[in-house]
């Protein structure tokens, strides 16, 4: 099955500073989607993102499919924006999405 | 905005026992799915359904597992005979019937196998 990598595996930030988070996968993909996780475990749909360019708030994706990978910035960061965030894809034929590790984000005041 | 809800938020079990986990999906959507989080790890697919049969599952979705859709708004997991190794957060997702669509979590449900 598709392979998902995702770096750093942590990061801690001082509040008010950009970060890029970074998914690696390994086939050409037909969903590519970001999740938040939150202190309670929920997934929080970030961005559904199997190719270009979106932003939401300080939040913005980027996914260039031909050289397969996903970045997402983070821009002024705030210590709400701290928990785990996932990337995960599916490939062509499928509906399984096939998550990374996570990034582990903590931002301190 | 619609929303995929479970029930229940929390579930402690005993060894042994069957646990029924449940789902309302969103209204328009017709691919179902599980997904588990064994605390710490990652999330892990288990198994997909459509047009009221499985359409996908994964090799930890044995005979164990099974799902149903009973009628027009619940989906359900069933956990036969827990183990220990259940213990999870399991999530229910839906999205709509176009192949790589955008799928969307429930809250999910935190099972405790004791």
């Amino acid at each position: 099955g598709i392979q998902v990598e995702q770096s750093p595996p942590d990061l801690i930030l001082q509040e008010g500073a950009n970060s890029t988070l970074r998914c690696n996968f390994s086939d050409s993909v037909n969903n590519l989607q970001w999740f938040h996780q939150n202190p309670w475990g929920q997934l929080i749909n970030l961005f559904y993102i199997p190719s270009g360019t979106k932003q939401n708030g300080r939040l913005s994706a980027t996914t260039v499919a031909t050289e397969r990978y996903s970045l997402l910035y983070i821009s002024s960061s705030q210590t709400t924006d701290s928990g785990v965030y996932f990337c995960a894809a599916t490939y062509y034929g499928n509906n399984r999405l096939a998550f990374g590790k996570g990034n582990q984000v903590v931002v301190i005041p | 905005e619609p929303e995929v809800t479970q029930t229940p938020s929390h579930q402690v079990t005993q060894m042994g026992q069957e646990v029924i986990l449940r789902c309302v999906p969103i209204s328009n959507h017709l691919y179902f799915y599980w997904y588990r989080q064994i605390l710490g790890q990652k999330v892990e697919f288990l198994v997909s359904f459509y047009n009221n049969e499985i359409s996908e599952k994964s090799e930890i979705f044995d005979d164990q597992f099974s799902v149903e859709r009973p009628d027009g708004s619940n989906f359900t997991l069933k956990i036969r005979s827990t183990k220990l190794e259940d213990s999870a957060m399991y999530f229910c997702a839906s999205s709509k019937p176009t192949t790589g669509g955008e799928q969307f979590f429930g809250p999910g449900t935190r099972l405790t196998v004791l």
